[in-house]
């Protein structure tokens, strides 16, 4: 089984809509986590950390879930910008999930 | 602030030949890593440091792959020699500290690498 798992999609979402990635990880131990965006033929960036008690930054939302041991990124009211490659990460041990591919469309 | 620094940005060499990659971190960062990411797949951890110790090289196909970091600031991984799979960009990153800290890790602009 791979540490960080992540359904890859790609989700083909119109403007405005709300969208919602998951990632199991193995490691039941792990502490950190956070998603990240990457657009195409760019690096990795960082998009937003991930606590217990759940994170919110504008139109973006991260939560974890502990005992199901997942961790969840939603976006809502889609723009097209937010088309991108989004990765999750278990920080403690520098392990990304293959990421999940989105594209919003007019 | 400077960011994560690699070079060569692009590399074409025919297999079988070797290649070297370099990265400088963010300074005063004492973890760095290199990644390997195939198109279509995510990044996969190759070798991380702390300072100039290695804290998990289980990914590192050691019987090619080499890398280090001597002086416990910039790094180099090596390719020798090269097969056709080995055709990714490779990604160098750094962070304050350990990742269990909660430290962010931040990427280089990568090493475009094509083996023919």
């Amino acid at each position: 089984r791979k540490e960080v798992e992540q359904d890859p999609g790609p989700f083909n979402v119109p403007e405005g809509a709300t969208v919602a990635f998951n990632c199991t990880y193995s490691n039941s131990a792990s502490q950190s986590f956070f998603w990240y965006r990457q657009d195409c033929r760019k690096e990795p960036k960082l998009l937003m950390s991930v606590y217990s008690s759940g994170n919110e930054d504008g139109r973006f939302t991260a939560q974890l879930n502990r005992a199901s041991q997942y961790i969840s990124l939603l976006i809502r009211d889609s723009k097209l910008s937010d088309s991108a490659t989004y990765l999750c990460v278990v920080n403690d041990r520098a392990r990304f999930g293959a990421g999940t591919r989105l594209t919003v469309k007019p | 602030e400077a960011g994560v620094a690699q070079s060569p940005r692009y590399k074409i060499i025919e297999k079988r030949q070797s290649v070297a990659f370099w990265c400088n971190p963010i300074s005063g960062h004492a973890t760095l890593y290199w990644y390997q990411q195939i198109l279509g797949q995510g990044p996969k951890l190759l070798i991380q440091f702390q300072n100039n110790g290695v804290v998990d090289d289980s990914q590192l196909p050691k019987d090619r792959f080499s890398a280090e970091r001597l002086k416990g600031v910039d790094s180099t991984l090596k390719i020798q020699p090269a097969k056709l799979e080995d055709s990714a960009v490779y990604l160098c990153a750094s962070s304050l500290g350990l990742g269990a800290n909660g430290n962010t890790i931040y990427f280089g602009e990568g090493s475009w690498l094509t083996v023919v």
